[in-house]
């Protein structure tokens, strides 16, 4: 069985640029959600996807947006980047129905934006 | 609004004691709670989790309590090693089976050898 995985891990971006971020799901999960971390703070949900729709939004622009794959796998797109988007991009996968429990995260992508 | 946070930032204790990490949460609709470690440089990891038909639950060495009464969650952490040594985030499930985690700020634990 494997786990979340994500990438890049790292990644340097300038202010006003474009940035896709990639999310392959535990075999077996088929809902994909993205969550922000900002250093020394708890994850925030941006969005959810599950059927490859969106299924459920944070408060997050709509400068943020998402893919879901048919095989689960999810990309993070943000849009004119800005320097409060430097942050640990954590992708969690689940299994959508009997949904208590299987919440598992990858490693995460950091980002930063100069 | 909702929120879920944790009374103490930080928490430093000497390794082989008990750890007790305290969490309040606010949404007494939430019917699910996990409890996640983050080592530097890594995602949140599982540790346990407790339905909110529940009152506590225990895994190997941890403990989860649960207080719907006052809205407070708690890790219990028996005989602390080094590599408990973490940030500790509760969360709670918002919603139904498709619902989004709401985490707290977290929980610094430091194992003193």
């Amino acid at each position: 069985e494997t786990g979340v995985t994500q990438s890049p891990t790292h990644l340097i971006k300038t202010r006003g640029q474009q940035v896709t971020l990639r999310c392959s799901s535990q075999s077996g999960h088929n809902t994909v959600s993205w969550y922000q971390q900002a250093l020394g703070q708890g994850p925030q949900f941006i969005f959810q996807y599950y059927r490859e729709e969106e299924n459920g939004r944070g408060n997050f622009p709509p400068r943020f947006s998402g893919l879901q794959f048919p095989n689960y796998s999810s990309e993070l797109n943000v849009n004119a980047l800005e320097l409060d988007d430097s942050a640990l991009y954590l992708c969690a996968s689940s299994l959508a129905q009997g949904g208590f429990g299987g919440y598992t995260f990858g490693s995460g992508t950091r980002l930063t934006v100069v | 609004g909702e929120s879920v946070g944790l009374h103490l930032p930080t928490l430093s204790v000497q390794e082989g004691d008990n750890s007790i990490i305290n969490c309040a949460y606010s949404n007494s609709a939430s019917d699910y709670f996990i409890w996640y470690k983050q080592e530097s440089g890594k995602g949140p990891q599982f540790i346990i989790d407790i339905r909110s038909n529940m009152d506590k639950r225990q895994g190997q060495r941890v403990t989860v309590l649960l207080n719907k009464t006052v809205k407070h969650l708690s890790l219990q952490i028996a005989a602390t090693q080094p590599g408990d040594s973490a940030v500790y985030f509760c969360a709670e499930k918002n919603g139904g089976s498709q619902g989004n985690l709401i985490f707290g700020k977290g929980t610094k634990l430091s194992v003193k050898p």
